[in-house]
C-alpha cells in the first residue's frame, strides 16, 4: 500500500465549477500535511498547509481528518489557471524534514 | 525569495557515463533532496542530507551517490548511468529552523536526463 494515495484523475470541469480532491496517508505518526501544485513541465511548489482546524487560502480550502487519516482540497471558482496537478504531501516527522508525496491529482479546467 | 538552481534544464547521456547533477540553494537551508518524477510513480526520494557532509539513503538509492560538500551546494552523481535512470530530477531545500517556514521544500527546475 502506498504511504500517500490520491486518484490521479484527470478532472475535467469547466470554469466556475467546484471540484474536491481527497488523499488518504497510510502512517498515523504523520505530523504535517500540505498541498502542492505543480504545472506541467515545472517543479512543485506549495500550495497551502493543512491545520487540524481546516483553512481557506481565497478559493481554496484544505481539510485534514487525523481519525480517518484523509486530507481534502477544495476548489470553488474553478479557473483555467487552476489547471494543474495537486500532490498531496505528508511530513511523518524524520530528520531533515523528509517529505512524503502522492502520485499527484490532475485537474483540467476548460471554458 | 528562495532560489534553488540545477546546472541543467536536459541532459543527454550514453549509457555507462558518469554523471554529474548540481544543485545549489540560496537561502541557507541545512536540508537539501534529490528525487525523481516518473509518469505513475510521482516523485520519489533518491537522497537527502540536513547537514553539511552528512547524507542519508531515500527509497531508491541504488545506482546513484551524493555530495554535500558545501552547505549550498548537493549533488547527484550516477556512477555509471543507464537507460532506467532517464528521468526527471528534481532538487529541493527546507529549513529546519522553527518558522512557519519550516517543513516546505522549495524546488529546483528540474533536470530531464535521458540516457541513450
Amino acid at each position: 500500500r502506498k504511504e500517500v494515495e490520491q486518484d490521479p484523475g484527470p478532472f475535467n470541469v469547466p470554469e466556475g465549477a467546484t471540484v474536491a480532491f481527497n488523499c488518504t496517508y497510510s502512517n498515523s505518526a504523520s505530523q504535517s500535511f500540505f498541498w502542492y501544485r505543480q504545472d506541467c513541465r515545472k517543479e512543485p511548489k506549495l500550495l497551502m498547509s493543512v491545520y487540524s482546524s481546516g483553512n481557506e487560502d481565497g478559493r481554496f480550502t484544505a481539510q485534514l481528518n487525523r481519525a480517518s487519516q484523509y486530507i481534502s482540497l477544495l476548489i470553488r471558482d474553478s479557473k483555467l489557471s487552476d489547471s494543474a496537478t495537486y500532490l498531496c504531501v505528508v511530513n511523518i516527522g524524520n530528520a531533515g524534514n523528509m517529505l512524503t508525496f502522492g502520485g499527484g491529482t490532475r485537474l483540467m479546467v476548460k471554458p | 525569495d528562495v532560489k534553488v538552481t540545477q546546472s541543467s534544464r536536459y541532459l543527454v547521456k550514453r549509457t555507462g557515463e558518469k554523471v554529474f547533477l548540481e544543485c545549489v540553494q540560496d537561502m541557507d537551508h541545512e536540508n537539501m533532496f534529490w528525487y525523481r518524477q516518473d509518469p505513475g510513480l510521482g516523485l520519489r526520494l533518491i537522497y537527502f542530507s540536513y547537514d553539511v557532509k552528512m547524507k542519508e539513503k531515500g527509497d531508491i538509492p541504488e545506482g546513484y551517490s551524493v555530495s554535500r560538500e558545501k552547505k549550498e551546494r548537493f549533488s547527484l552523481i550516477l556512477e555509471s548511468a543507464s537507460t532506467n535512470q532517464t528521468s526527471m530530477y528534481l532538487c529541493a531545500s527546507s529549513t529546519s529552523i522553527e518558522s512557519t517556514d519550516t517543513d516546505t521544500q522549495y524546488f529546483g527546475p528540474g533536470t530531464r536526463l535521458t540516457v541513450l
